[in-house]
């Protein structure tokens, strides 16, 4: 079965700043990834997702992902992060289970943006 | 605009009560499911629905039980056999595929008193 593994549970950065977080996932075979943002008491929001062809996504809010086959990672990054950036961030991956359509979630990043 | 709602945003419960968490969508969304979260796991998944009358166990299924009867809708009863119910939960529904992911409404917070 697949797994996700956010390897920071929090990740401090100064206003202004660049930021990764990152993501990586247990298998090699095609998969679709996902990251979403939840900020405090809401629920989760889609920011980007890859399925197929161009390696570097682009998703809402300035943010990008690289997936990266050969290392199974799909690391989260933005250039200049903002105070409104301060959330949580979840990295998923489908299950190739053709039966169902789950999503198997990472612990989740949280970043935390200081001015 | 189409959505998930879930009600209520915050709920409170004595022990050994059976407490319902309401989620509806309006996305005409085949499969629904719920997930709780609790600080630093992540979100489980307790059950999913992918279709009307028919659900099945996630990873943390005990002490919860849920039904679909109808596609809107996705019920969860949190049941006095759950041992640690408080916790943020989230329903979430997808229009099938996998690559479409999910939209998520914006939680219940149970807590036990």
């Amino acid at each position: 079965a697949q797994s996700v593994t956010q390897l920071d549970s929090q990740v401090p950065v100064f206003e202004e700043a660049p930021v990764e977080l990152r993501c990586n996932y247990s298998s090699s075979v095609s998969v679709y990834l996902f990251w979403y943002v939840q900020y405090p008491n809401q629920g989760l929001q889609l920011l980007l997702k890859y399925l197929s062809g161009s390696t570097l996504v682009k998703g809402i809010n300035g943010f990008e992902a690289e997936f990266n086959k050969s290392q199974t990672s799909f690391h989260l990054r933005k250039p200049s992060v903002h105070i409104s950036d301060t959330a949580e961030y979840f990295c998923a991956v489908s299950d190739q289970d053709g039966a169902t359509n789950k999503l198997i979630f990472g612990t989740g990043t949280l970043l935390a943006v200081q001015p | 605009d189409g959505g998930i709602t879930q009600s209520p945003k915050y709920l409170f419960r004595k022990e050994g009560q059976n407490v319902t968490l309401s989620c509806e969508q309006n996305l005409n969304h085949d499969a629904m499911y719920w997930y709780r979260q609790d600080p630093g796991q992540g979100l489980r998944l307790i059950y999913y629905s992918q279709i009307v009358n028919d659900f099945q166990k996630g990873d943390i299924a005990e002490g919860y039980s849920v039904s679909r009867e109808k596609k809107e809708s996705f019920p969860l009863t949190v049941t006095s056999a759950q041992k640690n119910p408080t916790a943020f939960y989230l329903c979430a529904s997808s229009i099938g595929p996998p690559q479409r992911g999910y939209t998520f409404g914006s939680g219940t917070r149970l807590t036990v008193v």
